[in-house]
């Protein structure tokens, strides 16, 4: 079965620094990975996606993540973190389509300091 | 529509009580999810509906938890009688048959049981 981790439960930068969002996963197969983000209220918005095409995904609002199979990870990053960038931030792992197939990290909560 | 609607947004209710929770998804999305988001929660899988198959009730917690859907469309989230640790907030996803291209959520319904 797959699982995924998410290594930072919270993670504090300052405007204009770079962010870094970590994720590892397992999976038996080849897997799709998604980046999810949610503001306070507000149900979640998916901001990139890795199916197995390019290896260095770019999403929404300047965030981008890479896809390393040897290290088993899809970490999240943007160059410079906006104030509106705050939100708690799910990596998602999932092998098909269907309920349990698809499973969501704990979260990453981002605190963006002016 | 444009997007995934959820309602109501806010629901307070009376232990023992039982509630409905509705999801109007995208249209042409034939998969349907339903998740729980408890306070400082990752996301918890409830039930999975693709097209005309039997939906996937694999997540659900108890058997005072059922859901249904409605012309392949709107789906109804039912909880009978209420506990205090239902509360939480409700997430409606769509998709595409093929969930590589992520769930679209909707904004979710805040249930709190008194």
């Amino acid at each position: 079965a797959q699982s995924v981790t998410q290594l930072d439960s919270h993670v504090s930068v300052s405007e204009g620094t770079p962010v870094l969002l970590r994720c590892n996963y397992s999976s038996s197969y080849s897997p799709s990975l998604f980046w999810y983000v949610q503001h306070p209220n507000k149900g979640l918005q998916l901001l990139l996606k890795y199916t197995s095409a390019a290896t260095l995904v770019k999403g929404i609002n300047g965030f981008e993540a890479e896809f390393k199979k040897s290290e088993t990870s899809f970490h999240l990053t943007k160059p410079s973190a906006h104030m509106s960038d705050a939100a708690e931030y799910f990596c998602v792992v999932s092998e098909g389509t269907g309920g349990f197939k698809t499973i969501f990290g704990a979260g990453t909560r981002l605190f963006v300091k002016a | 529509g444009a997007g995934v609607s959820q309602s109501p947004s806010n629901k307070v209710t009376e232990k023992g009580k039982d509630v409905e929770l509705r999801c109007d998804p995208i249209s042409g999305h034939t998969a349907l999810y339903w998740y729980r988001q408890s306070l400082g929660q990752g996301l918890e899988f409830l039930i999975y509906f693709q097209g005309n198959s039997a939906p996937d009730k694999s997540g659900l917690p108890s058997d005072r938890f059922s859901a249904e859907r409605t012309g392949g469309s709107v789906s109804t989230l039912t909880i009978q009688r209420t506990q205090q640790e239902d509360s939480a907030v409700y997430l409606c996803a769509s998709s595409r048959w093929d969930s590589d291209y992520g769930y679209t959520f909707g904004s979710g319904t805040r249930l709190t049981v008194v």
